[in-house]
């Protein structure tokens, strides 16, 4: 069975500094998607950044990249020069290509501080 | 992309009664979810919905307490049936575009 797992449950980080979020997952699917959300208090679910297991590069967008590490299943997010915006909940996912269907981990909430 | 948008975005309601939350997408797609999520909770897939259709489900969610529509393309309801504070949640509306996963604004639910 498909699995996501995010240890962290609160993290904090200095304004500037860069922030590394955990995300271990499990899978037998050969083929697969990671993605990573941010979620504000708002509620709203945020398109952050996408891996797909046969990418050779990691993924990159803007301040935010995703270090992938496939025989380790790991996909942790890293977020440059945070910002007090940044400050939300962020949740790591997988979908598997045949199914479609995407799970979710617990969650990490991130606190940027001024 | 995708834009989705959904009605209503929150509301209160009386236990027993039922909601029906309505999901909009600015294009055709073929696939569309719907999700809850309740308070200080991840997302829980409820069911999947394809037009012309019946929604599939996920274990622990059934079509009684969560009835869904997908008339055509572009829309899509959930009710939320019979409901009780357990149902206190957000529920979100998704799709599939490009192989990313765009969600609707969500719809607070508060039961009372």
């Amino acid at each position: 069975a498909q699995k996501i797992t995010q240890t962290q449950p609160g993290m904090f980080v200095q304004e500037k500094e860069a922030v590394t979020l955990d995300c271990t997952y499990d899978t037998s699917d050969p083929s697969y998607g990671l993605f990573w959300y941010k979620q504000p208090s708002s509620g709203e679910m945020i398109f952050l950044i996408y891996q797909g297991s046969y990418d050779q590069q990691n993924a990159t967008e803007g301040r935010y990249s995703l270090n992938f590490q496939k025989a380790r299943k790991s996909a942790n997010l890293v977020i440059s020069a945070s910002q007090l915006g940044d400050s939300a909940m962020y949740f790591c996912a997988m979908r598997d290509t045949g199914g479609f269907k995407t799970i979710f981990g617990a969650g990490t909430r991130l606190f940027v501080k001024a | 992309s995708a834009v989705i948008s959904q009605k209503p975005s929150r509301d209160i309601c009386q236990r027993g009664t039922s909601l029906t939350i309505q999901c909009q997408v600015d294009s055709q797609v073929t696939m569309m979810f719907w999700y809850r999520q309740q308070p200080g909770q991840s997302l829980t897939l409820i069911a999947t919905a394809n037009q012309g259709s019946e929604a599939t489900y996920e274990s622990g969610f059934v079509i009684d307490k969560f009835p869904i529509s997908r008339p055509n393309l572009t829309f899509s309801t959930l009710t939320v049936s019979n409901m009780s504070p357990e149902d206190s949640s957000i529920y979100l509306c998704s799709v599939d575009a490009d192989y990313e996963q765009y969600f609707g604004p969500g719809t607070r639910l508060t039961v009372t």
